[in-house]
Formats: structure tokens, C-alpha cells, sequence
């Protein structure tokens, strides 16, 4: 088993929608947790990080950690065609090594 | 520009040959990482480094692989004998420091590897 899951989806949604990403992860330890977008053949980009459990929000953006769960979730109010690109969860304990879901494919349709 | 810069962006080679593959870190980051992505998978760890020394290479996948950043900021990943399995993107990010409790990491476009 991975220390992180993801459900690559795809995901297709129509513009306008609420979106909700989620990861789940077996180590406690971890303590950092981020979301990162990436778009076809670039790098990933950092979206938003959450120390600890709690609720985050950044704009269209929610990103919310349940520590006691091991879950962590991203949601996307008012989805535009330009938030298509692949949606990945990374976490780590304290600098160092990243460890990523899979990834989740997301298309908004017009 | 002032991102991290990956070269070459592509890079096809001929199994069993060796490749070089160079990153170029943000200005004043001394932390430096070396991610591999498969095709439809999320980036998975290889090495990474503060300063001129390796802090973890524990994900590098066997002795084929190997890095260095001899002066602290450009690095070069290296793979000997280079099998089709190693096909993928090699992901180089690079943070303030990799000691703090958290630092973002910034990721270059990557550098795609495919070994016929």
C-alpha cells in the first residue's frame, strides 16, 4: 500500500461547479500537506500548503486537513476551464522529500 | 528567468547508454531535489541535497543512479546503463532550505527520458 492514495480520476465537471479532490495517507507523522497543479508537460506549481489539521482558504481555493483521519481535501468553488491540469496532494514531516499522491486529472467543460 | 531551468527538455537515448541530466536551482536555494514522475503517477523522490552534500538519496532506485552538485547550486543527475524502465520525467525542485519546518519547493518543467 502507498503511503499516499489518490483517486486519479479522471474528473469532468462542468464550468461553474464545485469541485472536491481528496487524499488519504497512512503516516501519522506527516505534518505539512500540500496541493500542487500541474499542467500538461510543465512542472507542478504550489497552490496551497496547510500546516496540521485545519481549514485553509485562498480565493476559489479551500483546502482542509483531518489529522485524526489521515484525510485531506481540496475543494474548488466556481470552476473555470483554465483549473483543467492535474491535481496532486503532497506531504512530508519537516523539509526534506515530498511524498505525492498520483494525481488527479480534472477537465472543466465550457 | 528566475524559475528552476532543466536541461535538456528532452532527451532520447538507446538502452544501456548514459545520460546526463542537468538542473539549474533558484538563485540562493540551497536545497535541491531530484523527483521522477512515470507516466500517470505522481512525482516520487530520488535525492535530495542541502548544499553540496546529499542529505537523502533514499529513493535513488539503484546504484545505476547518482548526483552531485559539486559547488552547492547546478546539479547533475547521471544514470549509467540506462534500462527502458528508466523512461519518465525527471522533476528538479529547489527550495530556501531544506532544514526549516517547511520550505516551498519549485519545480522545473522536467526533463523527459525516453530509452528505446
Amino acid at each position: 500500500q502507498k503511503e499516499v492514495e489518490q483517486d486519479p480520476g479522471p474528473l469532468s465537471v462542468p464550468e461553474g461547479a464545485i469541485v472536491s479532490l481528496n487524499c488519504t495517507y497512512s503516516n501519522s507523522a506527516f505534518q505539512y500537506f500540500m496541493w500542487y497543479r500541474q499542467y500538461s508537460r510543465k512542472g507542478p506549481e504550489l497552490l496551497m500548503y496547510t500546516y496540521s489539521s485545519g481549514n485553509k482558504e485562498d480565493g476559489r481555493f479551500t483546502a482542509q486537513v483531518d489529522k485524526s483521519s489521515k484525510y485531506i481535501s481540496l475543494f474548488i468553488r466556481d470552476s473555470q476551464p483554465s483549473d483543467s491540469a492535474t491535481y496532486l496532494c503532497a506531504m512530508n514531516n519537516q523539509g526534506g522529500k515530498l511524498i505525492f499522491g498520483q494525481g488527479t486529472e480534472l477537465s472543466v467543460k465550457p | 528567468g528566475a524559475g528552476v531551468s532543466q536541461t535538456p527538455s528532452n532527451k532520447v537515448t538507446e538502452k544501456g547508454k548514459y545520460v546526463e541530466l542537468r538542473c539549474d536551482p533558484i538563485s540562493g536555494h540551497t536545497a535541491l531535489y531530484w523527483y521522477r514522475q512515470s507516466l500517470g503517477q505522481g512525482p516520487e523522490f530520488l535525492i535530495y541535497f542541502q548544499g553540496t552534500g546529499a542529505a537523502d538519496d533514499s529513493g535513488l532506485p539503484n546504484d545505476r543512479f547518482f548526483a552531485v552538485r559539486p559547488e552547492g547550486s547546478v546539479s547533475t543527475l547521471k544514470i549509467q546503463r540506462t534500462e527502458r524502465g528508466d523512461s519518465a520525467v525527471y522533476l528538479c525542485a529547489s527550495s530556501l532550505s531544506g532544514t526549516l519546518s517547511y520550505n516551498e519547493q519549485f519545480f522545473g518543467p522536467g526533463t523527459r527520458l525516453t530509452v528505446l
